[in-house]
């Protein structure tokens, strides 16, 4: 596709039940990356694709947060036992890695995940 | 320890006037410098960058200068326009990775 695709656009889950958030990035992007904004607050890193290579998962905030990559495609983050501090709008941006390009990051428009 | 700040939450400019949105890094290894837009229900979108071997960076009305001694960089809007209105978020990366860290973002509204 022309950008980078989040789906859905918004979810509302109740305390305990687990998520899946998915991304589309560009075609052709090596890296994707995701990141989550709560209300007010500035992009918290998550976790970082790049290729074959291990993840940086460093900035997964618990055990409960896990996110898969294939290959260079579609990426889920999933959420297990859900609590209200998981609210917050879920960001995924890809990246050509490898050229001057490469340290532009191209964002979807978010998933807003609502914990009741 | 946030390693990218961006000390001022809202910034209010008359339309036609300058913009100075500041952002402050405490990371010396940081070698590269992105400026994003984000409006409301919407991804950021790149704005601007800057390695850390300039000074100073510039694309139409939008300049960024950085200071490394003063681990300080800056985004210049000039002029003004209402439709600038967004939040603006620096991000900073070191060298050898593509991992960005991300300030909190200051709101800009310009006024007509």
């Amino acid at each position: 596709g022309a950008g980078v695709s989040q789906s859905p656009s918004n979810k509302v889950t109740e305390k305990g039940k687990d998520v899946e958030l998915r991304c589309d990035p560009i075609s052709g992007h090596t890296a994707l990356y995701w990141y989550r904004q709560r209300l007010g607050q500035g992009l918290e890193f998550l976790i970082y694709f790049q290729g074959n290579s291990a993840p940086d998962k460093s900035g997964l905030p618990s055990d409960r947060f896990s996110a898969e990559r294939t290959g260079e495609s579609v990426s889920t983050l999933t959420i297990q036992r859900t609590q209200q501090e998981d609210s917050a709008v879920y960001l995924c941006a890809s990246s050509l890695v490898g050229t001057e390009e490469g340290n532009i990051q191209y964002f979807g428009a978010g998933t807003r995940l609502s914990v009741l | 320890d946030q390693q990218v700040k961006q000390n001022s939450p809202s910034l209010s400019v008359q339309e036609g006037r300058i913009s100075i949105l500041n952002c402050d890094y405490t990371n010396s290894m940081f070698d590269y410098f992105l400026w994003y837009k984000k409006y409301p229900a919407e991804g950021p979108t790149f704005l601007i960058s800057i390695s850390s071997i300039k000074d100073k960076n510039e694309d139409g009305r939008f300049t960024v200068f950085l200071n490394k001694s003063a681990k300080h960089l800056s985004l210049h809007i000039v002029p003004s326009q209402p439709g600038d209105s967004a939040v603006y978020f620096c991000a900073a990366r070191s060298s050898g990775t593509y991992k960005y860290i991300f300030g909190t973002g200051t709101r800009l509204k310009v006024l007509a």
